[in-house]
């Protein structure tokens, strides 16, 4: 079955204990990307990956690493997170940008991560 | 960079009711318009799209509408079911935009029996 998962689901942890959160996909798809939701604000881009070793922020990467060593993986690291990044993330992914024409973004089923 | 908007942020229609939900956006560049369906506890779903070289698209229930001129779009849901009920996103990309999509910040439609 072609999707994408995320563990864990569910993470509580404590200010400045570092934490991954991993994202793999089976579709052979070249561009990754992470959000987070928040009420009120939808769904906001914190990393994208255009391929493997291709990596570039988007509107709320400060916090928050990336790694993309292969094409199926794209982990997401908090080093020392903060209560402020309490929130739901998504993973996703997608054919990427050939022929300029954008693709259907796959999400996985999210990671609910609380900072105390 | 693109900002797209959206309202209502909650929709509550009888069963059976249509429900409308439109967003505006701001680059004219922008040329793909997806809207994401969100269920409880799972993730984003595309459910239909729209290009900029057409004015409608139709999906049995759904339809979507864009209107260059004026930069915005709208998701037109018929005859609606309570498993319609969900969080309901647009969203905006450029071509070839690296980022590829910038999102509304939701509504939640509640369809009442």
């Amino acid at each position: 079955e072609a999707q994408v998962t995320q563990n864990p689901r569910y993470l509580i942890t404590v200010t400045g204990k570092k934490l991954t959160v991993t994202c793999s996909q089976n579709m052979n798809h070249e561009y990754m990307s992470w959000y987070r939701q928040d009420p009120g604000l939808g769904l906001r881009q914190i990393y994208y990956s255009m391929n493997v070793e291709v990596t570039d922020k988007g509107d709320v990467p400060e916090g928050y690493k990336v790694s993309r060593k292969e094409k199926r993986n794209f982990p997401l690291i908090l080093e020392s997170p903060s209560p402020n990044q309490t929130s739901l993330y998504f993973c996703a992914s997608s054919f990427g940008l050939r022929g300029r024409v954008n693709y259907e973004q796959f999400f996985g089923p999210g990671t609910r991560l609380t900072v105390l | 960079g693109e900002n797209v908007e959206q309202h209502p942020s909650t929709l509550s229609v009888q069963e059976g009711d249509s429900a409308v939900i439109k967003c505006t956006y701001s680059d004219s560049a922008s040329n793909y318009f997806p809207w994401y369906k969100q269920e409880l506890g799972k993730g984003p779903q595309l459910i239909i799209d729209i290009r900029s070289n057409v004015g409608e698209k139709k999906d049995q229930r759904i339809a979507v509408t864009l209107n260059k001129t004026a930069k915005h779009f709208s998701l037109h849901i018929t005859e609606t079911q309570p498993e319609d009920s969900a969080v309901y996103f647009c969203a905006a990309s450029s071509p070839g935009s690296a980022r590829q999509l910038t999102f509304g910040s939701g509504t939640q439609l509640t369809v009442l029996p």
